[in-house]
C-alpha cells in the first residue's frame, strides 16, 4: 500500500530555532506539495514541485522558508528561524502530475509547536 | 475575500441522517472540483472529484456543481458515525494549475 511518508510527526522547538521537515512521495509521483494547516486559515500550498523542479512557491515566506527536492525520494521543508506563528500542522502530498488536475495523497502531516 | 469560501461548522447530526455540505468560490476559471475527508490527525483524503458542472454519485455520497451560482455541493445519505471527519472543498483551474484551492473545511460528527 503506497502512501506518502513524512518526518518527523510532531515537532516542538524554541522561536530562532531551524527546523527541518522531511517528505517520502509515493514511489513514480512528480510532483510533490507543501501545505500548511491551521484553524483559521485552512489548508495553504506553500509550494510544489514537478520532476524535482520548483513551480510554485509564492505562497511560501521567502525569508525564512525553504523547499527542495534533492532527489526524486525526498522533499524537505525549512524553516530558519522559527517563530510562533508557524505553529501549524506541515503536510506534504504527491501526484502523477496528470494535465488539467491531478489526485494529491497527503502524508500524516508534521505538527509543529514553536514557543 | 478567500477564493474559496465554507461553512466551518461544526455540523452535528443523528445517525441516518442526509448531510448537505457546501462550498462557494469566486474564481470562474475553476473547472474541476473535489471534495477531501480528513479524519482527526490525519492527511485529506479524496472522496469525491467532477469536472465542470453536473452531479456525480458514488454510494452514498453525491457532489453537485453549479458553475452558474459558483457553489458546489456534497451529500451525504444514512449518515454513518465512521463519516465523522473535517470535509474540505477543492478546486483547480485548467492552465498547468495542479495546485488546488481549498476551503477551509467543515468538521462534521454524526451521533450514533
Amino acid at each position: 500500500d503506497a502512501r506518502v511518508t513524512q518526518t518527523p510527526r510532531h515537532k516542538v522547538t524554541e522561536m530562532g530555532q531551524e527546523v527541518t521537515m522531511r517528505c517520502q512521495p509515493i514511489l513514480g509521483h512528480n510532483t510533490v506539495f507543501w501545505y500548511r494547516q491551521t484553524m483559521m486559515q485552512g489548508l495553504e500550498l506553500l509550494a510544489y514541485f514537478r520532476n524535482r523542479a520548483p513551480l510554485d512557491d509564492s505562497g511560501m515566506p521567502k525569508d525564512r522558508f525553504s523547499a527542495e527536492m534533492p532527489d526524486a525520494t525526498l522533499a524537505t521543508l525549512k524553516i530558519q528561524p522559527s517563530e510562533p506563528r508557524d505553529s501549524a500542522v506541515y503536510f506534504c502530498a504527491s501526484g502523477l502530475g496528470n494535465t488539467g488536475t491531478d489526485t494529491q495523497y497527503f502524508g500524516p502531516g508534521t505538527r509543529l509547536t514553536v514557543l | 475575500q478567500k477564493e474559496v469560501e465554507q461553512d466551518p461548522g461544526p455540523l452535528s447530526v443523528p445517525e441516518g441522517a442526509i448531510v448537505s455540505l457546501n462550498c462557494t468560490y469566486s474564481n470562474s476559471a475553476f473547472q474541476y472540483f473535489m471534495w477531501y475527508r480528513q479524519y482527526s490527525r490525519k492527511g485529506p483524503e479524496l472522496l469525491m472529484y467532477t469536472y465542470s458542472s453536473g452531479n456525480k454519485e458514488d454510494g452514498r455520497f453525491t457532489a453537485q456543481v453549479d458553475k452558474s451560482s459558483k457553489y458546489i455541493s456534497l451529500f451525504i445519505r444514512d449518515s454513518q458515525p465512521s463519516d465523522s471527519a473535517t470535509y474540505l472543498c477543492a478546486m483547480s483551474g485548467t492552465t498547468g494549475a495542479n495546485n488546488l484551492f481549498f476551503g477551509t473545511g467543515t468538521r462534521l460528527t454524526v451521533i450514533p
